[in-house]
């Protein structure tokens, strides 16, 4: 166990509707990275956040966005949902924004299953 | 952009020692990571290098070029619960540590 929590750990919805993930981040962690996995790609980044405020971002589409709130926690929305989207979606964590050294800590993923 | 690349797969016996290999080609480079992934799980971090050469821990250990954009993940005297996939991945953002990832090598250990 991480220490990471994601919820829901399963989601199944439609095309064309919006979804939102959450993640806690590992206490003390102010770090806070989303991934996402699709069957046939590596794990994609998609934005990272720290202590509130957006540091990075990857290849996020303009239909996804995310935030981080004032308790850490996370939360990654996706509208507008094609079936392309079906995909694991992770969240991780670190204490600090920019030292590599600093491994990043995953959570157990929200599957996601756009029909 | 970024590239980094991974055999998609490799099959090793119980016992034996196998060498997984990572090239990568970054824009910047801030370090390189080793994970485990088994299947619909989480990614657990296995090692780091940010400096050339040997990192040993336990039956597993890292080596790393920069000159060459080279990583291994060795692992020795597998285990079948060593069979999963390990994902190579790079820190190459300046002022942000997301990660690149490559696409992983599933490893199958078999008796």
């Amino acid at each position: 166990d991480s220490g990471v929590t994601q919820t829901p750990k399963h989601l199944i919805t439609a095309t064309g509707q919006r979804v939102t993930l959450r993640c806690s981040p590992r206490s003390g962690d102010l770090s806070v990275y989303w991934y996402q996995q699709s069957l046939d790609q590596g794990l994609q980044f998609l934005i990272q956040y720290y202590n509130g405020e957006e540091r990075a971002k990857g290849n996020i589409l303009e239909r996804f966005s995310a935030q981080q709130f004032p308790d850490l926690h996370s939360e990654l929305n996706l509208s507008s949902l094609e079936l392309g989207d079906s995909a694991l979606y992770f969240c991780a964590s670190s204490p600090v924004e920019t030292d590599s050294r600093e491994t990043q800590y995953f959570g157990p993923g929200t599957r996601l299953l756009v029909l | 952009g970024q590239n980094i690349d991974q055999p998609t797969e490799m099959t090793a016996t119980e016992g034996a020692i196998v060498q997984i290999n990572c090239t990568y080609q970054t824009s910047g480079f801030n370090g390189l990571f080793w994970y485990q992934q088994h299947a619909g799980e989480a990614p657990t971090f296995l090692s780091y290098n940010v400096l050339d050469g040997l990192e040993e821990k336990g039956r597993f250990s890292s080596f790393l070029s920069r000159s060459k954009g080279y990583s291994y993940l060795l692992l020795k005297e597998l285990q079948m619960k060593d069979s999963a996939s390990y994902l190579c991945a790079v820190s190459a953002q300046t002022g942000a540590n997301n990660l690149f990832f490559g696409t992983g090598t599933r490893l199958t250990v078999i008796p």
